[in-house]
C-alpha cells in the first residue's frame, strides 16, 4: 500500500544551524506533498507545501525539494530558532494524504 | 487558531463503551476529514466528508463511523471501544474536495482516553 518514510525521527541543532528532513513516498500517482509543523498539544499546521510540476520552492527560512525520479523530497529549514521546535510531518497525497511518521525537532539555544 | 474546533478536548471512557466526537470546519469549508493519532500509528487519515457526502475512506475500523450534518459539522462515532483506541482524533477541514495543493486546516484535536 501507500507509504511515506520519514528521516530523522529525532533531530537536535544548534539554534543559528540547518535542519534537514528527508521523506520518501512509494505511491508514483502522489501529486502533492505538503509539510506540517505539530506544536504540543495542537493540531498540525501546513508551514509549505510543493506540487509533483515544481522542484523546488522556498518560503523565508523554510525550503522544500523534490525528485519525483527517485521519489524522495525533503525540508530544509535554515537559521534555525528555538520557536521552531516541534514535530515536523511530512505527507504525499494522490487521492488522499498518506503522513510520514514525524520528526521531532530540537532547537539549542 | 485555525477556525477549526473540535469537542470535547479530552474524554476518558471504559472499555466496551461508545463516544461521539464533533467536529465544526472552518466557515465556508466543504470537506471534513478525520485522523487518527497514536504513538505507535503516526497520523492516520480515517474518513473524509464532503458536502454531506462520503468521499474519501483510509484505515477507518468498522466500529468507527462518521457523518457529515447539513450545517457541515461532522461526527465521528468510535463505538466497542477498545485499549487501543486511544489517541488523539483531528479533524480538519478544507475548502472543496481536496484536491492537490488545497490547504487542509486542522482543529486542536480530542485526546481520548480508554480505561
Amino acid at each position: 500500500g501507500e507509504n511515506v518514510e520519514q528521516h530523522p525521527s529525532t533531530l537536535s541543532v544548534q539554534e543559528g544551524d540547518s535542519a534537514v528532513i528527508k521523506c520518501t513516498y512509494s505511491d508514483s500517482a502522489s501529486n502533492y506533498f505538503p509539510w506540517y509543523k505539530q506544536e504540543l498539544g495542537k493540531g498540525p499546521q501546513l508551514i509549505i507545501d510543493i506540487r509533483s510540476n515544481v522542484g523546488e520552492k522556498k518560503d523565508q527560512r523554510i525550503a522544500v525539494t523534490l525528485n519525483k525520479t527517485a521519489k524522495h523530497f525533503s525540508l530544509h529549514i535554515t537559521e534555525t530558532q528555538p520557536e521552531d521546535s516541534a514535530v515536523y510531518f511530512c505527507a504525499a497525497r494522490y487521492d488522499k494524504v498518506i503522513f510520514g511518521p514525524g520528526t521531532s525537532l530540537s532547537v539549542i539555544p | 487558531d485555525s477556525g477549526v474546533t473540535q469537542t470535547p478536548k479530552h474524554l476518558i471512557t471504559a472499555t466496551g463503551q461508545r463516544v461521539t466526537l464533533r467536529c465544526s470546519p472552518r466557515s465556508g469549508d466543504l470537506s471534513v476529514y478525520w485522523y487518527q493519532q497514536s504513538l505507535d500509528q503516526g497520523l492516520q487519515f480515517l474518513i473524509q466528508y464532503y458536502n454531506g457526502e462520503e468521499r474519501a475512506k483510509g484505515n477507518i475500523l468498522e466500529r468507527f463511523s462518521a457523518q457529515q450534518f447539513p450545517d457541515l459539522h461532522s461526527e465521528l462515532n468510535l463505538s466497542s471501544l477498545e485499549l487501543g483506541d486511544s489517541a488523539l482524533y483531528f479533524c480538519a477541514s478544507s475548502v472543496a474536495v481536496g484536491l492537490a495543493g488545497e490547504e487542509q486546516y486542522f482543529g486542536p484535536g480530542t485526546r481520548l482516553t480508554v480505561t
